[in-house]
Order: structure tokens, then C-alpha cells, then sequence
């Protein structure tokens, strides 16, 4: 297998514009997680999904991010209007089961909005 | 929400000398402790884990410890090398909720 494949590797946008991010999980992993990575607040977890369901959303920072996993082998994190702030690295990571097992984390996609 | 603290934030250690990495959580439901070691412009990849039947588990060079009681768990580095210089991140809430990371320096 791959591993978990994250695109694009680079994007760099104008504040105000629709960034979407992609992710194939590992195949016949039940669980995908998207985390963003910044200095200041480390890795946090945004969402996750359980057989393409959104499980826990709450740490999806407010309305102008969505996620959406229309099925087993992909999943899109969108960001629309994005902000500066938003600059981050987000990161898919996907395991077998959600509790207690290892996560396989993706390359990452480093994310500036100018 | 659940808290874990992990210290230090910066750990410099001399190549051959061990380290060590601590993290305290919250929530006494956690059953699951992972490590991850994330190396410069990479992706964070687990090195070792714990559950919370076991107090200590080692693998080669590293191990991790847990105290469930005290609510703290740390990883251990020992004969450290160049290529033990990352940044660590402990995970607790069932490897959900991370740490804010300790970037080790092996100095040669």
C-alpha cells in the first residue's frame, strides 16, 4: 500500500478564497482523522470519520471549514473563505479502528493564504 | 475537553546520554498512549505505545513507562544518536488529543 496520500503537497491562496484538500486513506482502514499542525497550538484534531460518518467534529474551528468523506477512499477538508490565519500544515491520518491503535499519518499539505 | 501537559518543550542532551520526555493527562479513562517522532518537513510516525494494563514497554533504545495512578506517562531515549534529534509528541484520549511536543537536540 501507498500509505496515506494527501493533495496537494503546497498550496498557496489569497485570503477570501476556496481551498480544498484531498486525502486517500489506506485501504481498509475504518477511520480517517484530519488534524491541523501550526507553532503555537501544536497538532489538533479537526474531525474524524467512522465508515465515511463524521464522528466528533468539535474541533473544526468554525463554519468556514467542512469535511466531507463520500466514501471509503476519499475525503476533502475545505476551507471557504479562508483566512490568513488559517496558514497551517493539515495533516489526514487514517487507522483501523479510532481508539487505541496507531495512526498512519499522510505527507501533509502546508496551507498559506496571503 | 481532555488536558495533557508535556515537558519539556526543548531538550538538548549530549549524543550517548539518555533522555527523557514526560506527559500528565486528565482524563483517568485513557487507556491508550502512543509516541510519535516527527522529523523535520515530515509526518509524525508512531515509535512506541502503551496501554494501560502495562506499566512499561520497551523497544531497542526507547521505552515508555506509564503510572495510571499519577496520571503520567514518559518515554525514554537511551544511547541517544543524531538521528534520535526530532520532535516527540505524546497522544492521550485514545491517541486523539496530542501534546504540544519536545524538539530534542542531540548534540554531537
Amino acid at each position: 500500500d501507498a500509505g496515506v496520500i494527501q493533495s496537494p503537497r503546497h498550496e498557496v491562496t489569497e485570503m477570501g478564497q476556496e481551498v480544498t484538500l484531498r486525502c486517500k486513506p489506506i485501504s481498509g482502514h475504518d477511520y480517517l482523522f484530519w488534524y491541523r499542525q501550526t507553532m503555537m497550538r501544536g497538532l489538533e484534531l479537526l474531525i474524524y470519520f467512522n465508515n465515511n460518518v463524521p464522528i466528533d467534529d468539535s474541533g473544526m474551528p468554525e463554519d468556514r471549514f467542512s469535511a466531507k468523506m463520500p466514501n471509503a477512499s476519499f475525503s476533502t477538508l475545505k476551507i471557504q473563505p479562508s483566512e490568513p490565519r488559517d496558514s497551517a500544515v493539515y495533516f489526514c491520518a487514517s487507522s483501523l479502528l479510532a481508539g487505541g491503535n496507531e495512526q498512519f499519518f499522510g505527507p501533509g499539505t502546508r496551507l498559506t493564504v496571503l | 475537553g481532555e488536558n495533557v501537559e508535556q515537558h519539556p518543550s526543548t531538550l538538548s542532551v549530549q549524543e550517548g546520554d539518555s533522555a527523557v520526555i514526560k506527559c500528565t493527562y486528565s482524563d483517568s479513562a485513557s487507556n491508550y498512549f502512543p509516541w510519535y517522532k516527527q522529523e523535520l518537513g515530515k509526518r509524525p510516525q508512531l515509535i512506541i505505545d502503551i496501554r494501560s494494563n502495562v506499566g512499561e514497554k520497551k523497544d531497542q533504545r526507547i521505552a515508555v513507562t506509564l503510572n495510571k495512578t499519577a496520571k503520567h506517562f514518559s518515554l525514554h531515549i537511551t544511547e541517544t544518536q543524531p538521528e534520535d534529534s526530532a520532535v516527540y509528541f505524546c497522544a492521550v484520549t485514545d491517541g486523539l488529543t496530542f501534546g504540544k511536543g519536545t524538539h530534542l537536540i542531540i548534540q554531537p
